[in-house]
């Protein structure tokens, strides 16, 4: 079946203006994840969604940085007022759940944003 | 916090040479473990995992055993192949919430 799907594959941004990344997880998957993998960062969590529950946005950086899921689906990442140390790859991921703990995360192929 | 600390890379190892990374974790409670590869120009791969202390996760040849008393979740090959040559990221799940806490991640090469 389709598996986690992202876009655009690619984006070159000018510094100050906002960007949106689109996350489609698997159908049928409840929890979705954001994480951003940059070479002085290495993995970071952004976000997390769970079905109807509040976000967990605790690894979000800065209020420049929001996310929603609509409709329990897709989901899209925003963020405002882009600077140089956004650039990175944005990774979002899907599970059936967010608990029990095994449940597997699926990684769509990213997001690279480059900020001139 | 949590935290997972893995071996610096990159490591170079000939065809057939016997593989270890090291990964070492900082948790409260008991959490689940995992490893993930990223092969050249592609996504995020689960490899495998362990949920609870002495368990084995293994896949592909890999092997990684859960320790609690170490709280190490070191990867282990026999005989790594050239297209074993990946990043290799170990990471943690607690069980309050979903998200996954990541190594700095092992670049592996393997030469023929």
């Amino acid at each position: 079946g389709a598996g986690v799907s992202q876009s655009p594959s690619n984006k070159v941004t000018e510094k100050g203006k906002d960007v949106e990344l689109r996350c489609d997880p698997i159908s049928g998957h409840t929890a979705l994840y954001w994480y951003r993998q940059s070479l002085g960062q290495g993995l970071e969590f952004l976000i997390y969604f769970q079905g109807n529950s509040a976000p967990d946005k605790s690894g979000l950086p800065s209020d420049r940085f929001s996310a929603e899921r609509t409709g329990g689906s897709v989901s899209t990442l925003t963020i405002q007022r882009t600077q140089q140390e956004d650039s990175a790859v944005y990774l979002c991921a899907s599970s059936l759940r967010g608990q029990p703990i095994a449940y597997e995360q699926y990684f769509g192929p990213g997001t690279r944003l480059t900020v001139t | 916090g949590d935290s997972v600390t893995q071996m610096e890379g990159p490591v170079t190892l000939s065809e057939e040479a016997f593989l270890t990374i090291n990964c070492t974790y900082t948790a409260t409670g008991y959490p689940s473990l995992f490893w993930y590869v990223q092969y050249p120009g592609e996504g995020l791969q689960l490899l495998l995992k362990a949920t609870k202390a002495d368990d084995k996760g293994s896949n592909k040849g890999f092997e990684a055993t859960y320790r609690k008393e170490t709280t190490s979740f070191h990867l282990e090959k026999g005989s790594v192949q050239v297209s074993d040559s990946a990043v290799y990221f170990c990471a943690l799940k607690d069980n309050q919430g979903g998200k996954l806490i990541f190594g700095q991640g092992t670049e592996l090469s393997v030469k023929p």
